[in-house]
């Protein structure tokens, strides 16, 4: 069975400082993986996906196959990080559906 | 993101009431998907449907119904509720392909007394 694990969850930094949330999965075939966030009051959506190997708001994720990883970093934290932060995995198949962690909660302080 | 919506927003009800939400999305999106989020669970799929007439369980189906008659509604049913149903409930929805990205709507606020 696939799984998704984000050992923490609360994360609190200062403005200015670097930012590392944690992802590990659990998976037999090929894995997709997204973070997802969800700002206060806003519904949840999609921040990034490793397939793209983009940078969104100055995050980035890269897959580590041989530590099954998919940490999501920022250089340098923003007050409007402060967010939900959600690691999901895609199982595949045309019905693929996403595999979400618990979530973390990243609050950057002034 | 007004395109898929949820209803009603917030609602209040009694163990062993019946109670529906609605989900409608304007993208014609043939996946459709319900979530409840729970603090220390995160995400968990209840249910989700590839098209109309086409539902499947998720990891938590458990006292929850679904139909699917029409591609843009996928109403969520719990039949008799429970204490332990009260959640916030999430709907979304993704084109096929195998691109997954969800569109998830406001979400629902359930308590059930």
């Amino acid at each position: 069975a696939q799984r998704v694990t984000q050992p923490e969850k609360l994360l609190s930094v200062f403005k200015g400082a670097p930012v590392e949330l944690k992802c590990n999965y659990s998976y037999s075939g090929s894995p997709e993986l997204f973070w997802y966030v969800q700002y206060s009051r806003q519904r949840l959506q999609l921040l990034l996906r490793h397939i793209s190997r983009e940078s969104i708001k100055g995050f980035t994720a890269d897959l580590n196959k041989g530590e099954t990883s998919f940490h999501l970093k920022k250089p340098f934290a923003q007050e409007e990080d402060s967010a939900m932060y959600y690691c999901a995995l895609s199982d595949t198949g045309a019905n693929s559906k996403l595999t979400f962690g618990k979530g973390i909660t990243l609050s950057v302080r002034p | 993101d007004a395109g898929i919506t949820q209803s009603p927003r917030y609602k209040i009800t009694e163990t062993g009431r019946q109670v529906t939400l609605m989900c409608h999305q304007t993208w014609s999106h043939s996946y459709m998907f319900w979530y409840r989020q729970d603090l220390g669970h995160g995400l968990r799929l209840i249910y989700y449907s590839a098209a109309a007439d086409i539902t499947d369980k998720g990891e938590v189906p458990d006292g929850y119904v679904v139909s699917r008659s029409k591609t843009e509604n996928f109403p969520l049913t719990l039949e008799s509720a429970t204490r332990s149903q009260t959640s916030v409930y999430f709907c979304a929805s993704r084109l096929a392909g195998s691109y997954n990205e969800q569109f998830f709507g406001p979400g629902t606020r359930l308590t059930v007394l």
